[in-house]
């Protein structure tokens, strides 16, 4: 069956710091792969998206950016973060070219910039 | 563009009454719908989608839902709602033209409460 594992599940940072969220997929081949900003726990902002190895497609410019360095591995990072960085980052993955394949998530991180 | 509405930003039901949780929807072409459970600090779980056929599925946890082509809906429904059901309940769309890239627009969510 397949999982999606993503770490770390709380983080504290301060303004101005690095970020890197990782999330790996396990028991799958070239899923779609996503990462979603969801703040003050309602509706879900799509970030990033990737069909494939080194493959990303930004929804929102902003100071954050990601990458696939392998199959099933997206990793979410910043060079510095903003206080409006802060939210619940939520990676999620669907069989790719399959329109009617559901999204499935990892359990998220929760991230405050202080 | 697409788009998904969810008008009640929060729903209450009795235990054992049943629960609709209402979504409407807007893209090209025919749509890929979803709905999805959140609870707190945790993951979207995956509850049921409509892709094509019977106008109603049955989903995870005794949910279903009514796909509704004319007036572009698809409430999610319950028989008789448990206190475990109190989450917070998206529905999303993917449009036809999409299949590729996937990509999911997610409603705001509506936060549904059972009462004992």
């Amino acid at each position: 069956s397949q999982t999606i594992h993503q770490w770390p599940a709380t983080l504290v940072q301060p303004v101005g710091s690095p970020l890197s969220l990782e999330c790996t997929v396990e028991g799958t081949s070239n899923p779609n792969l996503y990462w979603y900003r969801q703040a003050a726990g309602r509706g879900l902002q799509l970030l990033f998206y990737s069909v494939g190895i080194g493959q990303i497609s930004s929804e929102v410019p902003q100071n954050l950016s990601a990458s696939r360095p392998q199959d099933r591995q997206f990793i979410l990072s910043s060079k510095k973060l903003l206080l409006s960085d802060s939210g619940f980052y939520l990676c999620a993955w669907s069989r790719l070219g399959t329109g009617s394949s559901p999204l499935h998530f990892g359990n998220g991180t929760r991230l405050t910039v202080t | 563009a697409q788009s998904v509405a969810q008008p009640e930003d929060q729903v209450n039901v009795a235990e054992g009454n049943p629960l609709t949780v209402k979504c409407t929807y807007s893209v090209s072409g025919n749509p890929y719908l979803f709905w999805y459970v959140q609870y707190p600090n945790r993951g979207l779980q995956f509850l049921l989608k409509y892709i094509t056929g019977d106008n109603l599925v049955k989903g995870s946890y005794g949910f279903e839902a009514e796909f509704n082509k004319s007036q572009t809906s698809f409430h999610l429904k319950k028989p008789s709602a448990l206190v475990s059901d109190s989450a917070l309940y998206f529905c999303a769309v993917r449009g036809g033209g999409s299949s590729n890239t996937g990509k999911l627009i997610f409603g705001q969510g509506t936060t549904l409460q059972v009462k004992p």
